[in-house]
């Protein structure tokens, strides 16, 4: 079974705190992403990354950065924490083949609390 | 832009059937898929259409009709389990997947 992990479930932090969330997965799928799921709006894509030290911006990368230096492992960082980063962080993975159906597979998520 | 429409909410009866329809307007499509998540959990693929037509897995079905740019996601003997939350979305020429914002499944006995 493809299994993502994320470093903490629930997290709470101060405005203007630097912030890591991490996720690791294992089976060595190229594609990893990091979402932020707010109620009513689904999932909205941060950042992704194809491959090691490659990263793409998604639809809402302001305040955010990631970090990918190795394959297993995708780093998202918020350099100044907002209150409105407030959210629930998912990262997912996904395997390049193209004749796959670009599954992606979630890690448990981590809830984010900005005071 | 890029986007997928469904429904914010539908409520069935425990054993029915019911369907949830997904519109997308989206460049370079390969295709569908439904994705589940319970309140608190992560999101769990369910099914894949890239072709037209119905895909059948268990109680789920999912059909993709590219010419009108829609599909849906039917639930069969609805179990009170199902109640949850289901995603549409569309698979881009780059490996990313644009989401529908989510509908929730509300089931009564």
């Amino acid at each position: 079974d493809v299994k993502v992990t994320q470093s903490s479930r629930y997290l709470v932090k101060r405005t203007g705190e630097k912030v890591f969330l991490e996720c690791v997965q294992d089976m060595d799928h190229e594609n990893m992403f990091w979402y932020r799921q707010d109620p009513g709006l689904g999932l909205r894509l941060i950042y992704f990354s194809y491959d090691v030290k490659m990263k793409e911006k998604g639809d809402i990368p302001e305040g955010y950065s990631v970090s990918r230096e190795k394959k297993e492992r995708f780093s998202l960082i918020l350099e100044s924490a907002s209150t409105n980063q407030t959210s629930m962080y998912l990262c997912a993975s996904s395997f390049s083949g193209r004749d796959e159906t670009d599954t992606q597979y979630f890690g448990p998520g981590t809830r984010l609390t900005v005071l | 832009g890029q986007s997928l429409e469904q429904p914010s909410e539908v409520t069935a009866v425990e054993g029915a059937i019911v369907q949830i329809n997904c519109t997308y307007q989206t460049s370079g499509f390969y295709g569908l898929s439904w994705y589940q998540q319970h309140d608190g959990g992560a999101p769990t693929f369910l099914s894949y259409n890239a072709l037209d037509g119905l895909e059948e897995t268990g109680r789920f079905s999912s059909f993709l009709s590219r010419s009108d740019s829609y599909g849906y996601l039917l639930l069969q003997e609805l179990q009170m389990k199902d109640s949850a939350s289901y995603f549409c979305a569309a698979s881009l020429s780059n490996y990313q997947l644009i989401w529908g914002a989510g509908t929730k499944l509300i089931i009564k006995p």
